[in-house]
């Protein structure tokens, strides 16, 4: 298994509070990914990073910010949580970009928002 | 406004028989597609991959096949077990927009 792990795993939190994930790769991947799960949607990018303190919105960036500041942790920043974002977050880390390698997904932190 | 669509959100086939999973596209840029596994409480995993200059890729059980005139996919698994029974992901790759792009999943049930 790649070696990546998420935290928390779970977390229930009120609205208006502001929450973090954290992403922690020990394969010195260079690209880093959020992803949200959610009935109906399937995985959905939220952002990515592809090197220290390089990175880009996604899909469905709204609502979050992202920092990278080591090779290794890649947070997720809810700055102000609501309902609507409820969901299971998944990391995922690659080698490359995207195209002919695959990218390693953590275990995901499912996220209630109350 | 979905790129990647997964139309049935369940399939259930008798174990040894083929199981066939379907995905359309609409981007004319993907050049890579992907599909993945997921298990509950688990992340996805990748299953099988396939470049948009081919038309199949097999790997043991899983065969991915690419109409690009169409803008299909599918990946067959033969012969279907229990454990293959998960949801299904495809994903598709935009090199301009580095990015994958996930179907909504399809629920394999495999029965024994």
């Amino acid at each position: 298994d790649a070696g990546i792990t998420q935290s928390p795993r779970h977390k229930v939190t009120e609205t208006g509070t502001p929450v973090t994930l954290r992403c922690h790769q020990t394969e010195n991947h260079r690209y880093m990914y959020w992803y949200r799960q959610d009935p109906g949607h399937g995985l959905r990018l939220i952002h990515y990073s592809y090197g220290v303190k390089d990175t880009d919105k996604g899909e469905v960036s709204d609502g979050y910010s992202v920092s990278r500041s080591k090779t290794e942790d890649f947070l997720l920043t809810l700055e102000s949580a609501t309902s609507s974002q409820t969901s299971v977050y998944f990391c995922a880390i690659s080698e490359s970009d995207g195209r002919d390698t695959e990218a390693f997904f953590g275990q995901g932190t499912r996220l209630t928002v109350v | 406004d979905q790129q990647v669509k997964q139309n049935s959100p369940s399939l259930s086939v008798q174990e040894g028989r083929i199981s066939i999973l379907n995905c359309d596209y609409t981007n004319s840029m993907f050049d890579y597609f992907l599909w993945y596994k997921k298990y509950p409480a688990e992340g996805p995993t990748f299953l099988i991959s396939i470049s948009s200059i081919k038309d199949k890729n097999e790997d043991g059980r899983f065969t991915v096949f690419l109409n690009k005139s169409a803008k299909h996919l599918s990946l067959h698994i033969v012969p279907s077990q229990p454990g293959d029974s998960a949801v299904y992901f495809c994903a598709s790759f935009s090199g301009s927009a580095r990015q994958l792009t996930f179907g909504s999943g399809t629920q394999l049930t495999v029965l024994p």
